[in-house]
């Protein structure tokens, strides 16, 4: 049973939309992340926040905006996307960003 | 650069066959490895994890990997393969300071087991 939770699973949007992906991790940890899974290609990191404070962004374009409330909870903020950035979005948490790290479910996005 | 391979990228096996996946990686210093797992419709799960010492991890299902240094490797095995063990297979590294923290990923290799 996965501590981080992810919604929505599913979404499809045009490249005019603005669209939010939420996680949610139950673990305690303190380090949470967003990466991008991609067919063919390895995961790519995309942002790490650890004790909410961003500690990592991979020249991830602007139109993906990382937003970290609170440890529990991560956003992530889409808007003007393109249709390469298809791809499924994993959460991940971990008590620090050495140690092992749990993923969520993901959400699969599709762009139009 | 700091780089992750894993050679085989499709395996087919029949159950009970034995199975042996490579992860060779690229790393400066001291390196974490990691074996996660993806089975069809779940999340990615860790499977086992090396930080120090005996370089021979146990990890869940039976699978276990090892940790050979002067080859830049972490091979996964396990002896004797299940249909459940059909999934994705995913090699990662990390190190413990500054930059190094970040872990790389390897591509995958796609297991299919036939029953």
């Amino acid at each position: 049973e996965t501590g981080v939770t992810q919604t929505p699973r599913h979404l499809v949007m045009g490249m005019t939309n603005k669209k939010s992906l939420k996680c949610e991790q139950h673990l305690g940890h303190n380090a949470m992340y967003w990466y991008k899974q991609s067919a063919k290609k390895p995961l790519e990191l995309m942002f790490v926040y650890s004790l909410e404070e961003r500690v990592e962004n991979n020249s991830v374009p602007s139109r993906f905006s990382p937003e970290c409330p609170n440890s529990s909870h991560l956003f992530l903020h889409l808007h003007t996307l393109q249709p390469e950035d298809s791809a499924l979005y994993l959460c991940a948490s971990s008590q620090d960003p050495v140690d092992t790290q749990y993923f969520g479910p993901g959400t699969r996005l599709t762009v139009l | 650069a700091q780089s992750v391979s894993q050679h085989n990228h499709h395996v087919i096996l029949s159950e009970a066959a034995s199975l042996e996946l490579g992860c060779n990686y690229s790393y400066g210093g001291t390196v974490n490895l990691f074996w996660y797992v993806q089975y069809p419709g779940q999340h990615l799960q860790l499977l086992l994890k090396y930080f120090s010492g005996d370089p021979l991890v146990k990890g869940i299902k039976g699978f276990e990997a090892e940790f050979i240094k002067s080859k830049f490797s972490f091979n996964l095995r396990k002896p004797s393969v299940q249909w459940s063990d059909t999934a994705e297979y995913f090699c990662a590294v990390n190190g413990n300071a500054g930059n190094n923290r970040k872990l790389i990923w390897g591509l995958g290799t796609s297991l299919a087991v036939n029953p």
